[in-house]
């Protein structure tokens, strides 16, 4: 089974520019994540959509970043203009949660399924 | 508020030797998951195990184990006869139903030959 996908893996910008990273889950998975991992710290989430819809943006920079997953399947995440803070690895996952008939005891169901990541430095 | 507190940043070791890389969690909710994740030099976040709140039934895989105790709150993982590969950095993460993960800040470990 194909993992999820992201592209592009390395990117560097200048601060001020505009970014875009793009994520393809895993098939058949309704949910999907945008994460971003700066240095030496844990994931943090950015975005979480079900199919088309937005389910928690609480922690994304809305003045300066921007996701949108228009057919519930591939995802774009923006940042326009980037700034230097914004250095950071892009991580997307996604997830079965959100099928009908999910089971009570969904075993790894719950599990989120990481991509490899974007890098992007913002100099 | 949820909370994932890894207090070890960083845990060396001689390969052959086990290691326990703590993990204490913070959380209002009664149904709740924990995860651990291993992520390598290549970046990559790979899933290693998932627990619910409502099964505190310690679990081995390999040379992997999990002790999860809810009385605690900590979910602490385990490798037996440690490996050079398993050099990485591991995060553990709480989740709440249908809601996003909260990551610990991480553990790196580094197995020497």
């Amino acid at each position: 089974e194909a993992g999820v996908a992201q592209s592009p893996r390395y990117k560097i910008i200048e601060k001020r520019q505009s970014v875009a990273f793009w994520c393809n889950p895993i098939s058949g998975h309704a949910t999907l994540y945008w994460y971003q991992q700066i240095l030496g710290q844990g994931p943090k989430l950015l975005i979480q959509f079900q199919n088309n819809g937005v389910v928690d943006d609480s922690q994304l920079p809305k003045d300066r970043f921007s996701a949108e997953r228009l057919k519930g399947v591939d995802s774009t995440l923006k940042i326009q203009p980037a700034k230097l803070e914004d250095s950071a690895v892009y991580l997307c996952a996604s997830s079965l949660d959100g099928l009908a008939g999910t089971p009570i005891n969904p075993g790894p169901l719950l599990a989120q399924y990481f991509g490899p990541g974007t890098r992007l430095l913002v100099l | 508020a949820q909370k994932v507190t890894q207090a070890q940043t960083e845990i060396s070791v001689v390969e052959k030797e086990d290691v326990t890389l703590d993990c204490v969690y913070e959380t209002r909710d009664t149904t709740y998951y924990l995860f651990w994740y291993k992520q390598p030099p290549s970046g990559e976040l790979v899933f290693l195990i998932r627990r619910n709140s409502f099964d505190e039934q310690n679990e081995i895989s390999g040379r992997y184990s999990w002790n999860f105790q809810k009385s605690t709150s900590s979910f602490n993982f385990t490798i037996t006869a440690s490996q050079v590969v398993d050099s990485a950095v591991y995060f553990c993460a709480l989740r709440r139903a249908g809601n996003m993960l909260t990551f610990g800040g991480g553990t790196r470990l580094m197995v020497k030959p």
